[in-house]
């Protein structure tokens, strides 16, 4: 199946500093990969739709000035959340569509973020 | 409004036991999938059945659907404890994205 990487799988930052996650599609074309965020014991909340080349597609709700996303390559995926808060830590999820809309999606492996 | 519900939230069993895991949904779907995630981790894509399926099996896993009632059901087989981990429910309304349902916990004992 197809494999998705993405990095890193855990970071801890200060308050008010950005961290950037990379998500990855190893051996396949994403032409549209999708950000979630996880709490402990929830389910998955779609954050945004990443589209490369263009513009991502945020969920309502979610602040596109504080999570950044850039998809800059058929293979690459960015999330970068600025000027963290203890708010946003979370488990934070990529994953990436091989096929058409509502196909089956593979998922990087997590990244889990701490804010102090 | 949460397009997939699952029940139950979590499930204890005895390895070697079956486990059931159900999910119900809102509006008409394409397609219906079950994925998996271990404590920490990504989620992994068990199965996907389409809307004119009735039942799909893929090795210790069943899983069946009924579009009228709207509800799917994951069935695995003759439990691991490897098996431990979360459920997932996750359905394409049509022509919409997909969208997750809650998780069923399952936890086997060896």
């Amino acid at each position: 199946g197809a494999v998705v990487s993405q990095h890193p799988s855990r970071v801890i930052c200060k308050s008010g500093t950005s961290v950037k996650i990379e998500c990855r599609s190893l051996d396949f074309q994403a032409t549209t990969m999708f950000w979630y965020r996880q709490f402990p014991k929830k389910s998955l909340m779609l954050m945004a739709t990443s589209n490369e080349g263009s513009k991502a597609t945020y969920e309502q709700g979610v602040e596109k000035d504080k999570f950044l996303i850039n998809h800059a390559s058929l293979t690459l995926s960015t999330l970068t959340v600025t000027s963290a808060h203890p708010e946003d830590s979370s488990f934070y999820i990529c994953s990436a569509r091989v096929g058409g809309r509502g196909e089956k999606l593979f998922f990087g492996s997590g990244t889990q973020l701490s804010v102090l | 409004s949460q397009q997939g519900e699952e029940d139950p939230q979590a499930l204890s069993i005895q390895e070697g036991e079956n486990a059931t895991m159900n999910c119900s949904y809102k509006t008409s779907i394409n397609n219906l999938q079950w994925y998996r995630q271990n404590s920490g981790r990504g989620l992994v894509h068990l199965i996907l059945i389409r809307s004119n399926e009735r039942e799909k099996h893929s090795g210790r896993l069943r899983v069946t659907l009924d579009t009228s009632k709207k509800s799917s059901s994951l069935l695995i087989t003759a439990s691991r404890a490897a098996d431990t981990a979360s459920y997932f429910c996750a359905t394409a309304p049509l022509g919409g994205k997909l969208i997750f349902g809650q998780g069923t916990e399952l936890s086997v004992k060896p």
